[in-house]
């Protein structure tokens, strides 16, 4: 079965530090996006890509960065870990844009101290 | 821009009382409208959406949502709940080519 997997699922990292969650999607979308939830926040969009090579902001992009090389996969890297940055990241992928169903992964807790 | 707001963070109900979870929603385009579930420590999963035609539309575990444009609402309803049925809510909106935007979630607590 096609599917969304993020890696690690948890995260302890120490702040100034570079970090990568991981996102694979094997249902073969060309839409991947990549959330954040905080208590009191719902989640934030933080950045989105609509295919190969195509990377957008979202709305709490500073301090993260995409990079899109092939359809399957959404690496999202916080270049200098801040505890800002502790939270729950989502990264979920769709087929379509605009009238999107999202598949969404497992997420990954990330704590920076 | 796009926007949803979801009016209450937290709704507590009794087993077989009905739901009613509230979405308010800004938009510049015809917007298209969704509600997530999320189970503790999992992802979310679609309940429902609208995009065009009808504006009550029937999801998922007997839960639906009727579109208002004059109110620009988009209310999540379900005649009886269950306990099953605990868990947290979002409203989100998007339009054409533009990116789901997802509101602050709103806990559902079941009693029995």
């Amino acid at each position: 079965d096609a599917e969304i997997t993020q890696s690690p699922r948890h995260k302890i990292t120490e702040t100034g530090r570079q970090v990568t969650l991981a996102c694979h999607q094997t249902w073969n979308h060309n839409n991947m996006f990549w959330y954040r939830q905080d208590l009191g926040h719902g989640l934030r969009l933080i950045h989105y890509s609509y295919g190969v090579h195509d990377t957008n902001k979202g709305e709490v992009s500073d301090g993260y960065s995409v990079s899109r090389s092939n359809t399957e996969d959404l690496p999202l890297t916080l270049e200098s870990a801040a505890s800002s940055q502790t939270s729950v990241y989502f990264c979920a992928s769709s087929e379509l844009r605009g009238d999107e169903k999202l598949f969404f992964g497992s997420g990954t807790q990330l704590s920076v101290l | 821009a796009q926007s949803v707001t979801q009016l209450g963070s937290h709704v507590s109900v009794s087993e077989g009382a009905l739901v009613l979870l509230r979405c308010n929603y800004s938009s510049s385009v015809p917007p298209y409208l969704f509600w997530y579930v999320q189970y503790p420590n999992q992802g979310l999963q679609l309940l429902l959406k609208y995009t065009t035609g009808a504006t009550l539309v029937k999801g998922i575990n007997g839960f639906e949502a009727e579109f208002k444009k004059s109110e620009t609402s988009f209310h999540l309803t379900k005649p009886s709940a269950h306990m099953s049925d605990a868990a947290e809510y979002f409203c989100a909106v998007s339009g054409t080519g533009t990116a789901l935007i997802f509101g602050k979630g709103t806990t559902l607590s079941v009693s029995s």
